[in-house]
């Protein structure tokens, strides 16, 4: 298994740029989640989704954009990037089964820079 | 007040220190907690898992939760230069809350040979 798939590794964008960070997983998990963190911060909730067709906003939605047309699939779109989305964003996933739908599953990341 | 807070450090300790990392929190709803540890430029991975309060023990790891106090420890014996990392603590309320983790800013950790 490769587990939580994360691409690109590394982005500079120019402000009102926009872009799909793509994510993806291959242990058939039904729930999906995005991150930001920033530097001394720990991780933010963007949006996360609980199955195909099905997603929800987290702490902090604004400039963000998801969609899960598949299990395996869970993209990020950008519209028109500014500096305040600089940061290093985290996929992740999990089961969703009872007990252990909180042991989370995290990606290697992406590191936008917005200029 | 943050649901989660944890001192972000750096903490910097010796090799074959014990080192003690902690987190309060403040919704009594938590039920689960875990520990992540972050290598630089790498997604989080999870190092320890526990329910309710109580010790759990995995190799040179222990973590505690209390939840009276409505806090967490996670202790490392014997602490190498590879621990070197930073650790987020998390926990979650469990049941329908769909696997929402909230997250600790995380503590940095440098050990020194």
């Amino acid at each position: 298994n490769a587990g939580v798939t994360q691409t690109p590794k590394f982005r500079i964008l120019k402000i009102g740029q926009s872009m799909t960070l793509q994510c993806a997983q291959d242990m058939n998990h039904n729930y999906m989640y995005w991150y930001r963190q920033d530097p001394g911060m720990g991780l933010k909730l963007i949006y996360y989704s609980v199955g195909a067709g099905i997603t929800d906003k987290g702490e902090v939605p604004n400039g963000y954009n998801v969609s899960r047309s598949t299990t395996e699939d869970f993209p990020l779109r950008l519209e028109l990037a500014a500096p305040s989305q600089t940061s290093v964003y985290f996929c992740a996933s999990t089961t969703g089964h009872r007990y252990r739908d909180n042991e989370q599953f995290f990606g290697p990341g992406t590191r936008l820079t917005v200029l | 007040q943050k649901e989660v807070e944890q001192d972000p450090g750096p903490l910097s300790v010796p090799e074959g220190a014990i080192v003690s990392l902690n987190c309060t929190y403040s919704n009594s709803a938590f039920q689960y907690f875990m520990w992540y540890r972050q290598y630089s430029r790498k997604g989080p991975e999870l190092l320890m898992y526990t329910y309710s309060s109580g010790n759990k023990e995995d190799g040179r790891f222990t973590a505690q939760v209390d939840k009276s106090s409505k806090y967490i420890s996670l202790f490392i014996r014997d602490s190498q230069p590879s621990d070197s990392a930073t650790y987020l603590c998390a926990m979650s309320p469990g049941g329908s809350t769909l696997g929402r983790l909230y997250f600790g800013r995380g503590t940095q950790l440098t050990v020194w040979p």
